[in-house]
């Protein structure tokens, strides 16, 4: 069964601080993963997407890693601000059926003054 | 340029009742998705459709039904509204073929009393 498993399910940071949210799937034959920003009532935002080859990819404060042997990734937020606070998506695609996307439940992230 | 619009924003209806959902998707996307998040869980795929024909279907009873229009819009249908429907649900579009990058809508919000 293609699953994705993020932790932690929420997370608290002061503003400035940094953090790291996990991703584990067992999604396969794998195609790609990616990180969606999803602020509350909204559609989510595309952050990052890596393919097998790729085992990192930055934007701007975001940076994405990626071991496709262990099936785990990572999405590290430097120098976090207020409007970053939202929830993070790991999603991760079958190339088998690229239209069905396996998302995650998300980790909700809350950053205080 | 416009990205994926959804109508309407909110909607509340009763149990038995009857939804539409509308999406328009980015220009010169040719692919529709669409998929229903509760609250406090990651997006669940509900349909794809891809030239006006239905490429994936997710698990969802057949009260779910959809379809597409030759400007590449999409429609999403419920019948026999049950609680268990309220939900986010969001659209998403992307080029067509094998691309499968999501781009999504900002959702509507389906409350049903």
């Amino acid at each position: 069964k293609n699953q994705v498993e993020q932790s932690p399910q929420s997370l608290i940071i002061l503003e400035g601080k940094n953090c790291t949210l996990q991703c584990n799937y067992t999604v396969s034959p794998f195609s790609n993963l990616r990180w969606y920003k999803q602020d509350t009532g909204r559609g989510p935002v595309s952050l990052t997407i890596m393919t097998f080859s790729e085992n990192t990819k930055s934007n701007g404060r975001y940076t994405a890693t990626l071991d496709a042997d262990t099936k785990q990734s990572s999405l590290h937020i430097t120098a976090s601000q207020l409007s970053d606070s939202a929830s993070y998506i790991c999603v991760v695609s079958n190339s088998n059926s690229g239209y069905a996307l396996n998302f995650g439940k998300g980790t909700s992230l809350l950053v205080t003054p | 340029d416009a990205g994926v619009t959804q109508s309407p924003t909110h909607l509340i209806k009763t149990r038995g009742q009857h939804v539409t959902l509308r999406c328009s998707p980015i220009s010169g996307h040719k692919s529709v998705s669409w998929y229903q998040q509760v609250l406090g869980q990651g997006p669940q795929f509900i349909f794809q459709y891809y030239e006006k024909e239905e490429r994936g279907r997710g698990n969802f009873p057949d009260r779910f039904s959809a379809r597409q229009f030759p400007n590449y819009s999409s429609e999403l249908n419920v019948n026999a509204l049950l609680l268990g429907d309220s939900a986010l649900y969001l659209c998403a579009s992307n080029p067509g073929g094998i691309y499968n990058e999501q781009f999504f809508g900002p959702g509507t919000r389906l409350t049903v009393l």
